[in-house]
């Protein structure tokens, strides 16, 4: 069985600060692909990264990165210098090569940058 | 270009009554298309996914059921809604149809059920 778990259900940081959501899995399959979605107060659920299980180089785009950790079966996002356009709910999500076309979703974290 | 189109954005509907949401993308053939729901909470449900016309998969039993009628096109219906159907209904879509790529969402229907 698949499961995503992100611990924080809330955060709350002072814009420019930096800000990490933690997101930890559990699969038993060897092949299996991460997911960060932000889903801003409109309501759309924008992709922002995909990640294979067999690519554990971390990643950056701009101020945002991720850190995959296959020891702790973790796959953090970071913010780096945080701006209030940032305030969304993130949801981390498990794909694996025997779920076929089922995403496995993490409850999301909703992050508030207050001015 | 690649593009969702879903509506209605919202809807009220009272209890017993019929439900139709409609999902169209353009830009691409033969996507794996998908219905998602999202109740009050901020958890997502994967109620509906297909791969091909009249080819729909279900996740969860329930009062709702979906058609794909054309290649881009994924329905949403019900004959009597219940009040815990409301909620946040996404559809997506996979550009590509391998499994394992990322799935894309139109911008959502929140439903109201009185």
């Amino acid at each position: 069985a698949q499961k995503v778990t992100q611990a924080q259900t809330e955060i709350s940081v002072v814009e420019k600060e930096d800000v990490t959501l933690d997101c930890v899995y559990e699969t038993r399959d060897t092949t299996y692909y991460l997911f960060w979605y932000k889903q801003p107060p409109s309501g759309e659920l924008v992709f922002l990264i995909r990640r294979n299980s067999f690519d554990e180089q971390n990643e950056i785009s701009g101020r945002y990165s991720w850190n995959f950790q296959k020891s702790t079966s973790s796959f953090n996002f970071t913010i780096t210098a945080s701006q209030v356009v940032d305030s969304a709910v993130y949801f981390c999500a498990l794909l694996t090569n025997n779920a076929g076309n089922m995403l496995t979703f993490g409850g999301g974290t909703r992050l508030m940058v207050k001015p | 270009s690649q593009t969702i189109h879903q509506w209605p954005a919202t809807l009220v509907q009272p209890v017993g009554s019929p439900l139709s949401l409609e999902c169209t993308v353009e830009g691409t053939s033969n996507p794996n298309l998908y219905w998602y729901r999202q109740a009050a909470g901020r958890g997502l449900q994967l109620l509906f996914y297909s791969v091909g016309i009249g080819q729909i998969s279900s996740e969860v039993p329930q009062n709702l059921s979906a058609s794909r009628p054309q290649d881009r096109q994924f329905i949403l219906s019900s004959k009597k809604l219940l009040l815990s159907d409301s909620g946040f209904y996404l559809c997506a879509v996979q550009w590509q149809s391998s499994y394992n790529s990322p799935l894309h969402f139109g911008n959502g229907t929140r439903l109201t059920v009185t």
